[in-house]
């Protein structure tokens, strides 16, 4: 049973470019949420999907955006990248979009230079 | 909005050394979550705990919550190179399946 698979594992893009980052869900799972974590510190919570919808946000500009489709899978886009920008990107899926059991993904590191 | 507070934020320790990390809350916490990630690699859960007092174990790994719910430990035992890690505690919440990461504690146990 597959778990929660993202990809690409590695990304290097240049300030001012744009970015998608794909999650697939574990099987059974329709919740899809992505978190930011900078390095040594503890993931942020950026969005969650449930049927095909943006259900919260976090505290993230609006350049950050996502798409669910009707599998469950997952999109995360980020416009006009800055240095800051860079971090590991976490997906994570459950069932029901109020249920916290989260099985996360290994992760996108994305470098901006 | 709910805060976490981890400490310490570094552990380095011999190995079968014991340790203890802490995670404590501005607010009551409706349930608590106990993370373990390796480097590269997502988070994966080791516990929950949901009820005030409530002590659960996981071999050498013993979790406490406080009392009011507002505080929570993580204690290991006879600490192996094999619990390096960053461990990370969360609060979720059951209204709306989001949950909030504290900083994390990075241990690194020497053989």
């Amino acid at each position: 049973d597959a778990g929660v698979t993202q990809s690409p594992t590695h990304l290097i893009k240049t300030r001012g470019q744009q970015v998608t980052l794909r999650c697939s869900p574990k099987s059974g799972h329709d919740t899809v949420s992505w978190y930011q974590q900078a390095l040594g510190q503890g993931p942020q919570f950026i969005f969650q999907y449930y049927e095909e919808e943006e259900r919260q946000r976090g505290n993230f500009p609006d350049r950050f955006s996502g798409h669910q489709f009707p599998n469950y899978s997952s999109e995360l886009n980020v416009n006009a990248l800055l240095l800051g920008d860079s971090a590991l990107y976490l997906c994570a899926s459950t069932r029901g979009s109020r249920n916290y059991g989260y099985t996360f993904g290994s992760g996108t590191r994305l470098t901006v230079v | 909005t709910q805060l976490l507070e981890q400490s310490p934020q570094f552990l380095s320790i011999q190995e079968g050394e014991n340790l203890t990390v802490y995670c404590n809350s501005s607010s009551v916490f409706s349930s608590l979550q106990w993370y373990r990630q390796e480097p590269g690699e997502g988070p994966v859960l080791l516990v929950t705990v949901v009820t005030g007092g409530e002590v659960k174990k996981l071999k050498r790994l013993t979790f406490q919550f406080g009392d009011a719910r507002k505080d929570s430990s993580l204690h290991i035992t006879a600490a192996q190179p094999g619990d390096t890690g960053l461990y990370l505690c969360a609060s979720g919440s059951s209204n709306t399946g989001k949950l909030i990461f504290g900083q994390g504690t990075t241990l690194q146990v020497k053989p």
